[in-house]
């Protein structure tokens, strides 16, 4: 079990470029949500995908924001055209399916200048 | 979230127990989660209770759940320095809405 995996670890970007990243789940897991945490606060629900349909999105994922799993194995979140309110920690856990925890990644921290 | 509530900051001294509590409002939360963050790292899964229990053991971890008051608590026994982190609590309705909705996370300082 080598867990959830993120990348980069760390982004920093312009105002106004946009940024991709990528998300591999445990293998085994069919379950895989993305997260944002801001300084001082938990982390936030954005999306959640079972396989590759995403079945649910946060009203927190405005239009700039997308989400893709398109074999149902990694994940990728893309931001366009970023902006300062954007900087924060962007968590990615997986699950299996039913009543079971979710494993959560390192991040991938965000600063927007 | 503004569902689920903690209290901030908690500061222990090393080898006495920590009890780190939660408040929750959705009556129909059915699985409640302890997690812990250490600074720049991710969350790491610690325990989590079905809400048909009220409590569960797992080493030095004690999770007490009280489901009328809608109370969780966490106790940490025989609290170490490296017990010191963020330990945020969390709960998911079940049927079929398993995302977790996190409290702000209780900060835990373990002092010699």
């Amino acid at each position: 079990d080598t867990g959830v995996s993120q990348n980069p670890r760390h982004k920093i970007t312009k105002r106004g470029q946009n940024v991709t990243f990528r998300c591999d789940p445990i293998s085994e897991h069919n379950r895989l949500y993305w997260y944002r945490q801001t300084l001082g606060q938990g982390p936030e629900f954005l999306t959640y995908f079972q396989n590759e349909a995403q079945l649910e999105k946060s009203r927190l994922l405005s239009d700039r924001f997308s989400a893709e799993r398109p074999k149902g194995s990694f994940s990728t979140l893309e931001i366009q055209r970023t902006e300062q309110g954007d900087s924060a920690m962007y968590l990615c856990a997986s699950s299996l399916e039913g009543a079971s925890p979710l494993h959560f990644g390192n991040g991938t921290r965000l600063t927007v200048t | 979230g503004e569902d689920v509530e903690q209290s901030l900051f908690l500061s222990v001294r090393e080898g006495d127990s920590s009890v780190i509590n939660c408040t929750y409002t959705d009556s129909s939360s059915t699985y409640l989660y302890w997690y812990k963050q250490e600074p720049g790292a991710g969350l790491q899964l610690l325990t989590y209770i079905f809400s048909n229990m009220d409590m569960k053991q797992d080493q030095r971890l004690t999770v007490l759940l009280n489901k009328k008051d809608k109370h969780l608590s966490l106790r940490i026994a025989d609290t170490q320095t490296g017990d010191s982190a963020i330990y945020f609590c969390a709960e998911s309705r079940g049927s079929n809405d398993y995302k977790l909705s996190f409290g702000a996370g209780t900060t835990v300082t373990v002092r010699a």
